[in-house]
Parts: C-alpha cells; structure tokens; sequence
C-alpha cells in the first residue's frame, strides 16, 4: 500500500489568486492523479502527471488553469490559478496501486474561495 | 468506459447485513468490477475488486453472475463506522481513468 499526504489540508482563498496543493507519496510511483470533488458531487479526474512528461488533462480542464509539476517519482504539486468561487471544492491526488485499475487517494485539499 | 447504476442511497441498523447492487450492462470482457468507500472529509479508499463469481476479504464480499451485467456488495454486520458511501467503477486492465459515479450513500443508524 502506499501512504499519501495531501498539503495543505484546507485554505480559504480570495478570487483571483492562485494555491498551490502539494501531494506527497511514501513510496516511488510512476503515475500520480489530480481529481477535483465538488461540494456534494462524485470525483472527477482533472489530469494524469507522470514524471518525465507534460501532465494529461481530461476533457474541460487546461493546463493554464491547473498547472502541474511531477518533478520526481514521489512527488506532485497541482496548482488552482486564478481562482474564482466555482472552484471551491476538494482536490485530491491519488496513485496506482499495483494495478492501473486500482489507486490510492490521498485525505483531499478542502478549497474555498471567497 | 461502462456506465454504472446503484442506488442514491440506503439505511440499515448495526449488525445487519448491507447489500449494494450495480448495474453495468456494457461491460466489456476485460473489465473489473472495482468498489471503494469514501468517508466525509477523506479520500475514497479501495474496498474489493472482482471479475467474475464472488470474491471475499476482510471488508466485504463482491458478487458477480455470469452475464457480469450487475454485481452486489455486500457488507456483513455493519457498525457505526461503516456510514459511507460506497461508489461501484468499471474499470479495464491498465485503464488508469476511474470515472466516480454518484455512489450509494449507506446510512448505518444504531
């Protein structure tokens, strides 16, 4: 298994200004996940970031919005640029598991933005 | 990806049984049946996983007949702690995509 933290654990943000959320995994990967989980919604994957290549971004979300760093196996940071209300939500990264088909998350970002 | 379908949610008592059904017509032959659980204020976390038949561990057992077209969780005596909910995922070998469906909230009340 593989133990993953989440930094910081919660902010509170005024629009226009930018966080930059930190994931840290206790054990070498080579995929890591950003997913964003809005306020009483399911989880949805923003984007892929392997190390070593440019990060994946899913359908409806861009790099200009969500940079991502992967610079080593352990590592990622996602940033919310300017940020508006409509991205209050939890941002959480996870890693596989062993199989693709499985992943660990790490406890999420709780993200409001006034 | 296959769509799934599972309840919204579901109510038991403590030391009942709880038995979560998914609907997934389309799956497709390589696909797993992936549940995980998700507590307020954390990440989900993976519970069981299956292909066919039933699959057991120390959490819960994972159901699924021969078409595979539905599966059922079920989660044997519940307690307090086991309030959650629980999302049902179709995922294909070495797909790395999970796509969260709605989940069943499961409500255990003493």
């Amino acid at each position: 298994s593989a133990v993953i933290s989440q930094k910081p654990s919660r902010d509170i943000c005024q629009r226009g200004t930018s966080l930059t959320i930190q994931c840290q995994v206790d054990s070498q990967v080579t995929m890591m996940f950003w997913y964003r989980q809005q306020p009483g919604q399911s989880l949805t994957l923003i984007a892929t970031a392997n190390q070593g290549s440019e990060a994946t971004y899913e359908s409806g979300f861009v790099i200009d919005k969500f940079p991502i760093s992967r610079p080593n196996l352990t590592f990622s940071t996602l940033t919310v640029s300017n940020m508006s209300p409509e991205d209050s939500s939890i941002y959480l990264c996870s890693v596989e598991a062993g199989g693709a088909e499985t992943q660990y998350f790490g406890p999420g970002t709780r993200l409001l933005v006034l | 990806l296959a769509k799934t379908t599972q309840p919204i949610s579901m109510d038991s008592y403590e030391g009942q049984e709880v038995n979560i059904t998914c609907s997934h017509n389309n799956i497709a032959t390589n696909d797993y049946i992936t549940w995980y659980q998700q507590f307020p204020s954390q990440g989900p976390r993976f519970i069981i996983q299956g292909y066919k038949t039933k699959v057991t561990n120390e959490v819960a057992s994972l159901f699924i007949p021969a078409d595979r077209k539905s599966s059922t969780l079920s989660l044997p005596r519940v307690s307090l702690s086991d309030t959650a909910v629980y999302y049902c995922l179709v995922v294909g070998a070495n797909d790395y995509k999970l796509s969260f469906g709605a989940g069943t909230t499961v409500t255990v009340r003493a």
